[in-house]
């Protein structure tokens, strides 16, 4: 049973720091996906990382995949408030997104 | 190009009833994913139909029931409903059991009391 975990589930950080999460998954994949959710919203697909060594960037967030150590990161510089949501990972068994399995989530606040 | 819509937005029903939430899939997508989500946790994947047929299943029990139109739009069947059921139903919709990525609708947020 494919199971993805994220770390850590909670953070809290201060306007114009850099902080990273953490994605770890427990079998082979070359797919992964990084989402945004607000509160009370859908989920808005952030990464889409299709191979090993891929690395995605879009304004201060950056995303990173390692199929060898079954690890993804998502890096935030210089955070602003406007970052505040929660991020999923998800890895897909195949090709089909679709059928994603989830971590629970990285709940970021960042204070001013 | 109009995106994924659901409904009802929100609902509450009994311990026991039936409930069934629609979707309609963003314009062009033959294949919709359904998701459970409950509260501080991860989507859980429930099952994907792909041309009106199903096409996998994940760890849900056989009151969780699907169906997939001509037009593409799906819905969900949940019999005799738990409290445990309660969560925020997402449907996500995408062209040829797409690998990068699907469009996810806002949900519906079901109460189960």
């Amino acid at each position: 049973e494919l199971k993805v975990e994220q770390n850590p589930l909670f953070l809290s950080m201060q306007e114009g720091k850099n902080y990273t999460i953490y994605c770890n998954y427990s079998t082979t994949s070359d797919r992964l996906y990084w989402y945004r959710q607000d509160p009370g919203k859908s989920l808005e697909s952030l990464f889409v990382l299709l191979s090993n060594g891929a690395v995605k960037q879009e304004g201060r967030l950056m995303a990173s995949l390692d199929t060898k150590a079954r690890l993804s990161t998502l890096h935030i510089t210089a955070a602003v408030h406007d970052l505040s949501a929660t991020y999923f990972c998800a890895v897909a068994p195949n090709t089909n997104a679709g059928k994603s399995t989830f971590g629970d989530g990285t709940t970021l606040t960042v204070k001013p | 190009e109009t995106g994924v819509t659901q409904s009802p937005t929100h609902l509450i029903k009994t311990r026991g009833q039936q409930v069934t939430l629609r979707c309609s899939s963003q314009s062009g997508h033959n294949t919709v994913s359904w998701y459970q989500q409950a509260l501080g946790q991860g989507p859980q994947f429930i099952f994907q139909y792909y041309r009106e047929e199903e096409n996998g299943r994940g760890n849900f029990p056989p009151r969780f029931s699907g169906l997939q139109f001509p037009n593409y739009s799906s819905e969900l069947n949940v019999n005799a409903l738990e409290l445990d059921d309660s969560a925020l139903y997402l449907c996500a919709s995408s062209l040829d059991q797409g690998a990068g990525g699907y469009t996810f609708g806002s949900g519906t947020r079901l109460t189960v009391v």
